[in-house]
């Protein structure tokens, strides 16, 4: 068990509509990764927070934007949902930026956007 | 660019071996990753590689050749539970970012 927990687990939204999703990181683990996961694709990185700041992004529009709290907890935000940010939301934490650092998967919110 | 190639669909037999390939052309290489991904689940960390050479961790091993820019996951003695897709992804830096990029993963069919 990694102990990134994430929610939702599923959720159905309308194109146009906002959605929030949740992903609290494993104790002691101070870097947070979004990923965007397409049926049938790889992750796609979307950006990565570190002690509260969002220190790189990935080839995302302003809509996806994100949180980190200082207890490393942290929020995506999507405005104007669209039907191709139909996906599995995939959170990762690690322990660091260091160069044997692991990132542990949450287990994913299952967005639906119809 | 970054850009990770692995074959899409793999088919292996019960107790037999297989060997996945990954081939990467990235920028800022700091280790590559092999995960396991089962149907609606979260990845799971496999192996990790970041000198040239061959990681060993019981039925699975990892090998690493930086200068050819390529990877490979061995399964040993396969269980049908092994049938699940497989992800290679490469850690780059830039910036102050560690990120992984990934493959488009490889679907592995364990028959009996």
């Amino acid at each position: 068990e990694t102990g990134v927990t994430q929610s939702p687990t599923h959720l159905i939204k309308t194109r146009g509509q906002q959605v929030t999703l949740r992903c609290s990181s494993q104790s002691g683990h101070n870097t947070v990764s979004w990923y965007q996961q397409a049926l049938g694709q790889g992750p796609q990185f979307i950006f990565q927070y570190y002690r509260e700041e969002e220190n790189g992004r990935g080839n995302f529009p302003p809509r996806f934007s994100g949180l980190q709290f200082p207890n490393y907890s942290s929020e995506l935000n999507v405005n104007a949902l669209e039907l191709d940010d139909s996906a599995l939301y995939l959170c990762a934490s690690s322990p660091g930026q260091g160069e044997n650092t692991e990132a542990f998967f949450g287990q994913g919110t299952r967005l639906t956007v119809v | 660019g970054q850009n990770i190639d692995q074959p899409t669909e793999m088919t292996a037999t019960e107790g037999a071996i297989v060997q996945i390939n990954c081939t990467y052309q990235t920028s800022g290489f700091n280790g590559l990753f092999w995960y396991q991904q089962h149907a609606g689940e979260a990845p799971t960390f496999l192996s990790y590689n970041v000198l040239d050479g061959l990681e060993e961790k019981g039925r699975f091993s990892s090998f690493l050749s930086r200068s050819k820019g390529y990877s490979y996951l061995l399964l040993k003695e396969l269980q049908m539970k092994d049938s699940a897709s497989y992800l290679c992804a490469v850690r780059v830096y830039g910036g102050a970012t560690n990120k992984l990029i990934f493959g488009t993963g490889t679907l592995l069919a364990v028959q009996p």
